[in-house]
């Protein structure tokens, strides 16, 4: 079958570093997503990575390895508005296999 | 402004009674697909549509259907609902070429609750 592993929550401290997993066995693989997502709204598009390495866009950093079917995203300067579900999805064949997301809380 | 409208944002209906909701966009994005989210389950794709007249079974179909008769809009309909697809729906669009800085584009979601 098909899996995307996330962890379900975690929790930061603002200001702090956080490196949010996510692991994958699909049956394709056409590049890696993550997406943010508030409580109740749309998830919104952060990064896509296809070839392995890092991608960094402003606080935000996405890293591939498609040998370990692993990848993770690094949020910097943490902010209170970073609290949020973190997204990770794969394009398999067209088809967008999603984990389950990660609930990061981020404390004063 | 680059979107993708669903309607209705809320709806509760009771079994069996016929809906359909509705998605449109206007970035002229070949691709459009439908997802359910539930608690603990992540987002599930439905269906999706790789351009006009162009669908596929996702990973949950049963009880839905689609159809792409124009670009712009794919709606969502469920002929005879049933209280197990009460659910968080959302509609995406994307164009391949332009994934690495656009990724998939959602629409505001619909709450549907069949009771």
């Amino acid at each position: 079958g098909q899996n995307i592993d996330q962890p379900t929550e975690m929790t930061a401290t603002e200001g702090a570093i956080v490196q949010i997993n996510c692991t994958y066995q699909t049956s394709g693989f056409n590049g890696l997503f993550w997406y943010q997502q508030h409580a109740g709204e749309a998830p919104t598009f952060l990064s896509y990575n296809v070839l392995d390495g890092l991608e960094e866009k402003g606080r935000f950093s996405s890293f591939l390895s498609r040998s370990k079917g692993y990848s993770y995203l690094l949020l910097k300067e943490l902010q209170m508005k970073d609290s949020a579900s973190y997204l990770c999805a794969v394009d398999s064949n067209y088809q967008l296999i999603w984990g389950a997301g990660t609930k990061l809380i981020i404390k004063p | 402004e680059a979107q993708v409208t669903q309607n209705p944002r809320y709806l509760i209906t009771v079994t069996g009674k016929k809906l359909t909701v509705t998605c449109s966009q206007n970035m002229n994005h070949e691709y459009m697909s439908w997802y359910r989210q539930d608690p603990g389950l992540g987002l599930r794709q439905i269906y999706y549509s790789m351009n006009v007249e162009v669908t596929d079974k996702g990973d949950v179909p049963e009880g839905y259907k689609v159809s792409r008769k124009e670009k712009r809009n794919f709606p969502l309909i469920l002929e005879s609902p049933s209280p197990n697809q009460t659910s968080l729906y959302f509609c995406a669009s994307s164009q391949r070429g332009q994934l690495a800085n656009y990724g998939y584009t959602f629409g505001s979601g619909t709450r549907l609750t069949v009771v």
